[in-house]
């Protein structure tokens, strides 16, 4: 079956670095994505990882290692409008372009 | 990026009525769109895919009679939900996705509409 595995929330503090994880099992893998998602909106779009290691964007990195089935989101200098959903999702081969959704992790910044 | 609109952005209608949402991609040719709905604290739920000029693909669970996908043009699908009930008010969701016209940086990257905000009375 497909799985996609994210905490369900996470507390960080405004400044801070924050990890957010996610593992998955699927049958096949063409790909990696990344969204925030603000309460009541639309998600948006973060980051893509196809190959294995890190890619960085600003505040935001996104790390993968396909023989672990594993990501990361990296949140650098937290600031309060980052307190969201963030979403893993994952593209199998011919799979007519869907994404297969993880639930998303609520994170949680304070002051 | 591309940008895509959904219209309307929120509607309350009586039981048993049907309502109508549009998704438009404004600034490219999406020849797939995907309907999304999402429960209050829950993730997004796949719903449909739908490919311009051909039936939509629904997911296992999703009644098609009910939830009604039309992908008339390349730049609008539109999602009925027929005899709508209470148990159908939600959060409902369009993306559109193409790799070659639409700008985007990444293979397939789907643009998000901003949402409708279906409550059914």
């Amino acid at each position: 079956g497909q799985n996609i595995d994210q905490p369900t929330e996470m507390t960080a503090t405004e400044g801070a670095i924050v990890q957010i994880n996610c593992t998955y099992q699927t049958s096949g893998f063409n790909g990696l994505f990344w969204y925030q998602q603000h309460a009541g909106e639309a998600p948006t779009f973060l980051s893509y990882n196809v190959l294995d290691g890190l890619e960085e964007k600003g505040r935001f990195s996104s790390f993968l290692s396909r023989s672990k089935g594993y990501s990361y989101l990296l949140l650098k200098e937290l600031q309060m409008k980052d307190s969201a959903s963030y979403l893993c999702a994952v593209r199998a081969p011919d799979s007519n372009y869907q994404l297969i959704w993880g639930a998303g992790t609520k994170l949680i910044i304070k002051p | 990026g591309a940008v895509v609109s959904q219209h309307p952005s929120w509607v309350i209608c009586k039981s048993g009525t049907s309502v109508k949402i549009e998704c438009r991609s404004l600034d490219f040719q999406a020849t797939t769109m995907f309907w999304y709905r999402q429960f209050p604290k829950q993730s997004l739920m796949l719903m449909a895919t739908s490919n311009e000029g051909s039936k939509a693909t629904y997911e296992q669970g999703v009644e098609k009679d009910k939830f009604l996908i039309n992908h008339a043009s390349l730049t609008l699908s539109t999602l009925t939900v027929t005899s709508a009930h209470p148990e159908d008010s939600s959060f409902y969701i369009c993306s559109a996705s193409d790799y070659v016209s639409s700008g985007g940086s990444y293979p397939n990257e789907q643009f998000f509409g901003p949402g409708t905000r279906l409550t059914v009375l």
